[in-house]
């Protein structure tokens, strides 16, 4: 059974740009979360979405944002890039959205910000 | 706001040594506790989850406890391997919050051969 899948792997953008993280969940599963890992702050919680629908949004400025499809794959976007934003995003994913669910993570996506 | 806090950041310990990670959380109102291994650049592989109403939770090597009422988690890994040494993680879920994790710092783990 493949796990959760994260594209791409690894980019670098500069400052200004914007970007599209995609993350493909386990078969089956209908909940989609998203994280930011940094070594600072390290793992923020973005948002999570459940059959098409946001269902929780984390303390993130208005250039974070996602959306969900049909098929349970999630996008991320983030819009005017600042140097803060370099971070690892993870997405997680979980057959419901019931809270006693385990939440699985795929490989990330590293964002570098110039 | 719930806390959640990994202490000690880091230790090294001989291979054989069983192994002690703490986690600690502020509010014990938690739905579930799910501790999570990193290796570096990579993402996060689920050890175990425990429900608000076990105790603990064991899988081989692997024994995790939870006290919820003095906000208390411990993951024991026994025998410890080389293999084993990576970042441990353990995160809560508030439960109301559906899959919102609030996530501890993580104990860094090097076991020497």
């Amino acid at each position: 059974k493949a796990g959760v899948t994260q594209t791409p792997r690894y980019l670098i953008k500069t400052r200004g740009q914007q970007v599209t993280l995609s993350c493909s969940p386990i078969s089956g599963h209908r909940s989609v979360s998203w994280y930011q890992q940094t070594p600072g702050q390290g793992l923020q919680f973005l948002f999570e979405y459940f059959s098409e629908t946001q269902r929780n949004k984390g303390n993130f400025p208005g250039r974070f944002s996602g959306r969900q499809f049909s098929n349970s794959r999630s996008e991320m976007n983030v819009s005017t890039l600042e140097l803060g934003d370099s971070a690892l995003y993870l997405c997680a994913s979980s057959p419901t959205a019931h809270v006693t669910g385990e939440l699985f993570f795929g490989e990330g996506s590293r964002l570098t910000v110039l | 706001k719930q806390e959640v806090t990994q202490i000690p950041a880091a230790l090294s310990v001989p291979e054989g040594e069983n192994l002690v990670l703490n986690c600690s959380f502020t509010d014990s109102a938690i739905y579930n506790l799910q501790w999570f291994r990193q290796d570096p650049g990579k993402g996060l592989t689920s050890l175990l989850l425990i429900q608000s109403s076990q105790r603990e939770q064991t899988s081989g090597r692997l024994n995790a406890s939870l006290d919820k009422s003095s906000g208390r988690s411990t993951l024991y890994i026994a025998a410890s391997q080389p293999g084993d040494s990576a970042t441990y993680l353990c995160a809560v879920r508030p439960g109301a919050a559906g899959n919102k994790l609030t996530f501890g710092g993580g104990t860094r783990v090097l076991v020497k051969p």
